[in-house]
Order: structure tokens, then sequence, then C-alpha cells
């Protein structure tokens, strides 16, 4: 089975500067699809950023960027320039891809809450 | 595009009660799911769909019910509320050539 551990149960970063959240997971797939999702007090699961673990180019979406190793099975979210909007919880989730019967599910981890502080 | 809609967004239940949590898309979305979100925990998937007439159970099904008789609904019956069911509710659906899940606003379930 697969499993998403998140280790930082918070983080807090400066306004304007950068920081780094941390995933890791595990698999025996080969073909999946790495999320990472955040979660603003509004409670509204918006996407961030999508990886396809065929692709080996890292992910990037304006001031959020991935750094995807599929040998260590590891999935950093990098957020720069951070923003007071940025404050929210993050999740890292899993999801296999279309050859597999698990391709409906998504797999997350525990949440990291990052605080932006002025 | 009112996306996923999920009803309603905070309800108190009794111990033992029973109820359904409902879920509408209207983008004709074969994935549908539900999720429950529980500090510390992440989301965990409760039960989902690959289309009508199919469900199947997830990492905590145990408690309820779900069925899928159209596309756009896929309802989320509690049969016998109990208080760790007290959690917040989402339901997520997805295109199934797609890659992206778009999640309802949540329910915010106590059960006292």
């Amino acid at each position: 089975a697969q499993t998403v551990t998140q280790s930082q149960p918070e983080m807090s970063v400066q306004e304007a500067e950068t920081v780094t959240l941390s995933c890791t997971y595990d698999t025996s797939e080969s073909d999946y699809y790495l999320f990472w999702y955040k979660q603003p007090p509004s409670r509204q699961m918006i996407l961030v950023i999508r990886q396809e673990a065929y692709k080996q180019q890292n992910a990037t979406e304006n001031r959020f960027s991935v750094n995807f190793q599929k040998a260590a099975k590891s999935f950093s979210l990098k957020i720069s320039d951070s923003q007071l909007g940025d404050a929210a919880m993050y999740f890292c989730a899993y999801r296999s891809g279309y050859g597999s019967s698990n391709t409906g599910k998504l797999i997350f981890g525990q949440g990291t809450t990052l605080q932006v502080k002025p | 595009n009112a996306g996923v809609t999920q009803t309603p967004k905070f309800q108190v239940l009794k111990t033992g009660q029973s109820m359904t949590l409902q879920c509408a898309q209207d983008m004709n979305h074969e994935y549908m799911s539900w999720y429950r979100q529980d500090p510390g925990m992440g989301l965990r998937l409760i039960h989902y769909s690959v289309g009508a007439g199919i469900t199947d159970q997830g990492e905590v099904p145990n408690g309820y019910n779900v069925s899928r008789s159209t596309t756009e609904d896929f309802p989320l019956r509690l049969l016998s509320a109990a208080p760790s069911q007290t959690s917040v509710y989402f339901c997520a659906s997805r295109k199934g050539s797609g890659t992206e899940a778009f999640f309802g606003q949540g329910t915010r379930l106590t059960v006292v």
C-alpha cells in the first residue's frame, strides 16, 4: 500500500523569504502523480502544483516549485517570496496512474501548517 | 459553473441519529470520492465511485454507506452517528481522463 508522510506539523517563514515543505512517499508503482494542496482557513482545498512521475523536470507554478526526487521518493514544495496569503495548511498527496485499479484514490499526508510572519 | 457542491456546511447530530451528506457535481465527472479530515491525520478516503452504479470502500468505510445512482450525485449516509465520526467531510470529483480533483467546501460534522 502507498503511504505519504509529512514530518513537519508546523513551519514558519518571514514574509518575502523562501520556505520548503517536506514530503516523502512510499510506493512500488512506477506510474503515479504527486500533488500539493493548500487549505486556507476557509477550508477549501486548492491545488497548488502537480507532478507526473514520468516527467523528470520539476513542476513550477509562479512562486511555487517542487523538488521531485523519484529514487529517494521525496517531493518537497518550495514557496518563494512568501506572502501573507500563503498562510495555510499544506497537504502532499499521491495518486496512482491510469494503469492501476487504485487510480480513483488520493492518499494524503498529515499536513503542514505554514505561518507567514509580517 | 457550480463545481462540487456539498450540503450542509455544518451539522450537529446526537449519537445514534442518522443523516445523509449530499454531494453533487455538474462537470460530468466519472470519479467521485468522500474523505474525512481529522487533526494530524490528513484526509482519509471513506468511499469512492468510478461511475454510476459502481462504488468501493476506501480506508475508513465503517459506519458509512454510499450509492451512485446518477453521475452527478454521490451521497454519504451515516447509519448511526457516533462521536468518533466527528470530523470535516470532503467530497471530490475528477474526470476519468483528467488529473486534477475538484473538492467541495466541506461539511463540519459534530456528533454529541
